[in-house]
């Protein structure tokens, strides 16, 4: 039983446009969401977070969307560059755990 | 301050082959954690430690074993490797619970052939 899943393997947007990143969930005991970036031969980076009392959290370019009802969380990214091409995990824990449980990845390529 | 540290960067072992994944972090974390990448998946829990000499199973614990004898220190060890340990590894670590990014290292690629 996967916990977090992300449903498309792979996106490819322009430079310059909105990117959209998808993650859905099943355990409703989640309440801290994560996006990590991860780069060929790195480890993952810690990109944005969203706590269950938020429905959205900005930094910059990146925004977090969480519907709790849904138990879906989007990451948008706008614009989008050449940069940003790598793949995103999303991450789901319980703030009181010490344990996140990772979707699959997205690959996001942007084509300059 | 050089974060979560990985040694070695890539390996390959025999079947049977035994051996120990390093890693460090330098950030006096409590919490510490491997993980495991195939291709195309997301990371898999192999173990993890809340504090010195605490440890507990992830979600993939066979065939592996860690110890905690130090906050800095988290080895991973491989005793029979086998083809389906095959895979990416990674490390990670976390100051305490709550609303927290895990720190992670840059991973070992490892091969069992």
């Amino acid at each position: 039983d996967q916990q977090v899943k992300q449903n498309s393997p792979s996106l490819s947007v322009q430079e310059g446009r909105i990117s959209i990143l998808n993650c859905d969930y099943t355990n409703s005991m989640f309440d801290y969401f994560l996006w990590y970036k991860k780069y060929p031969a790195e480890g993952p980076t810690f990109l944005i977070s969203i706590s269950s009392i938020k429905d959205k959290n900005e930094d910059g370019r990146f925004t977090v969307f969480l519907n709790k009802s849904a138990k879906h969380l989007s990451l948008h990214i706008v614009p989008s560059q050449p940069g940003d091409s790598a793949v995103y995990f999303c991450a789901a824990r319980r703030t009181n755990a010490g344990k996140s449980t990772f979707g699959d990845g997205t690959t996001l390529t942007v084509k300059p | 301050n050089a974060g979560v540290t990985q040694t070695p960067k890539f390996r390959i072992l025999k079947i049977g082959q035994s051996m120990t994944l390093q890693c460090t972090q330098d950030m006096n974390h409590n919490y510490m954690y491997w993980y495991r990448q195939d291709p195309g998946m997301g990371l898999k829990l192999i173990y993890y430690s809340v504090g010195a000499g605490i440890t507990d199973k992830g979600e993939v614990p066979n065939g592996y074993n860690v110890s905690r004898s130090t906050t800095e220190d988290f080895p991973l060890r491989l005793e029979l490797a086998a083809p389906s340990q095959t895979s990416v590894y990674f490390c990670a670590s976390i100051d305490r619970q709550g609303e927290q990014p895990q720190h992670f290292g840059d991973g070992t690629r490892l091969s069992i052939l």
